[in-house]
């Protein structure tokens, strides 16, 4: 089945450490993003790529980090200058040819500092 | 920039009534508009989506949206609640303006459907 898979669903990090969370999808599209969700703030997007080798900041990129190596993977690294980690990340991605397509969500991984 | 707002953080039915969401958006262009929905821990899912034909659009588990220009409103409504229905539920829009074509959606905050026996 086509999809998209995070590992891991649940991440502690102590304070100080980076860690990265894991997005991989079979689904041959082009384009791949990374959102952070916090309660009563919808998503917010962090980082994204269109094309392999190539990727863009988002809103909140600040702390984060991303590579863009392969079509199908898209590690995000959130690295200990991000201030307030604690979420719930969630990868997408979309076929990059047109306006009108979908953005397909991975099941997400909580993030919790400890 | 676009922006989206959902009116009511929760909303709360019986099973059988009928639901309301409502979203209202900001965009300098014609817009694309999305409905998700997110069950607890889970990704988002696509409920139905607005890109320009038909104003009235039809979605999965029996949910459907209207397109209305001139109040820049997509509600979300279902004629009769199901219990399975209880989620939270994401209206974005994306913003075709310029031709960019990176799929980029700016969401609102969510709203929690509850639906009561």
């Amino acid at each position: 089945d086509g999809g998209i898979t995070q590992s891991p669903k649940y991440l502690f990090r102590k304070e100080g450490q980076n860690v990265t969370l894991s997005c991989e999808q079979n689904l041959n599209h082009d384009a791949m993003y990374w959102y952070r969700q916090d309660p009563g703030q919808g998503l917010r997007l962090i980082y994204y790529s269109q094309i392999v080798n190539d990727f863009q900041k988002g809103d909140i990129a600040e702390g984060y980090s991303v590579s863009r190596e392969k079509k199908e993977s898209f590690p995000l690294t959130v690295t200990s200058a991000q201030k307030n980690p604690t979420a719930f990340y969630l990868c997408a991605s979309k076929d990059r040819g047109g306006f009108t397509d979908t953005q397909y969500f991975g099941p997400g991984t909580r993030l919790t500092v400890l | 920039a676009q922006s989206v707002t959902q009116l009511g953080s929760h909303v709360s039915v019986s099973e059988g009534a009928l639901v309301l969401l409502r979203c209202n958006y900001s965009s300098s262009v014609p817009p694309y508009l999305f409905w998700y929905v997110q069950y607890p821990n889970q990704g988002l899912q696509l409920l139905l989506k607005y890109t320009s034909a038909a104003t009235l659009v039809k979605g999965i588990n029996g949910f459907e949206a209207e397109f209305k220009k001139s109040e820049t409103s997509f509600h979300l409504t279902k004629p009769s609640a199901h219990m399975s229905d209880a989620a939270e539920y994401f209206c974005a829009v994306r913003d075709n303006a310029g031709g960019t074509s990176y799929g980029k959606l700016t969401f609102g905050q969510g709203t929690i459907l509850t639906v009561h026996p």
